[in-house]
């Protein structure tokens, strides 16, 4: 049972446009959500994550909405530049400090000059 | 944010041999690391859950006798995987995270083990 959802694998985008992300969740436990980025054959790299008790958290061209009565969440990229071409992960974890998180499947973005 | 390295970032083994990846978190103490592991175009999958000072926890499904971790300080986890086969074949990845950011997780570079 998939507790993470990344419904589209891939979503390309034009430079300069708005790139928008999305992810659901099963888990009513997850008090936690995280966005990563991903280069091939690279680790993640920690992008921007939002608390329960929030439902919006930015950061420069990056803001994360959370909808906890929908159970989905998005992460915008604005302007996309040709750079943020790579996978995104979107991740969720439950109370506690040092609790596992559970990953998506990843979105592949891909932002064209 | 934190750093937290790997070794090998790559490997090439026969198969039947062990292999040891090392996992270091350089400007933090950790207690506890992640092992994920992730096939092409797949998710990363927990493996495991590595504990300072006593045994770790492991995913459902994952061989403890076959993939083998150490976590002896408060800086380094090893994974050794056991008479490894090509079928063990695949991106490894650690994380950890320091003690004032607990609720995040950073990420090594990755080791990616082929299997011959």
């Amino acid at each position: 049972d998939q507790q993470v959802k990344q419904n589209s694998p891939s979503l390309s985008v034009q430079e300069g446009r708005i790139s928008i992300l999305n992810c659901d969740y099963t888990n009513s436990m997850f008090d936690y959500f995280l966005w990563y980025k991903k280069y091939p054959a690279e680790g993640p790299t920690f992008l921007i994550s939002i608390s329960s008790i929030k439902d919006k958290n930015e950061d420069g061209r990056f803001t994360v909405f959370l909808n906890k009565s929908a159970k989905h969440l998005s992460l915008h990229i604005v302007p996309s530049q040709p750079g943020d071409s790579a996978v995104y992960f979107c991740a969720a974890r439950t109370i506690g400090a040092n609790s596992k998180l559970t990953f998506g499947k990843g979105i592949t973005l891909s932002v064209r000059p | 944010g934190a750093v937290v390295s790997q070794h090998p970032s790559w490997v090439i083994c026969k198969s039947g041999t062990s292999v040891k990846i090392e996992c270091r978190s350089l400007d933090f103490q950790a207690t506890t690391m992640f092992w994920y592991r992730q096939f092409p175009k797949q998710s990363l999958m927990l493996m495991a859950t590595s504990n300072e000072g006593s045994k770790a926890t492991y995913e459902q499904g994952v061989e403890k006798d076959k993939f083998l971790i150490n976590h002896a300080s408060l800086t380094l986890s090893t994974l050794t995987v056991t008479s490894a086969h090509p079928e063990d074949s695949s991106f490894y990845i650690c994380s950890a995270g320091p003690p004032n950011l607990a609720n995040e997780q950073f990420f090594g570079p990755g080791t990616r083990l082929t299997v011959l």
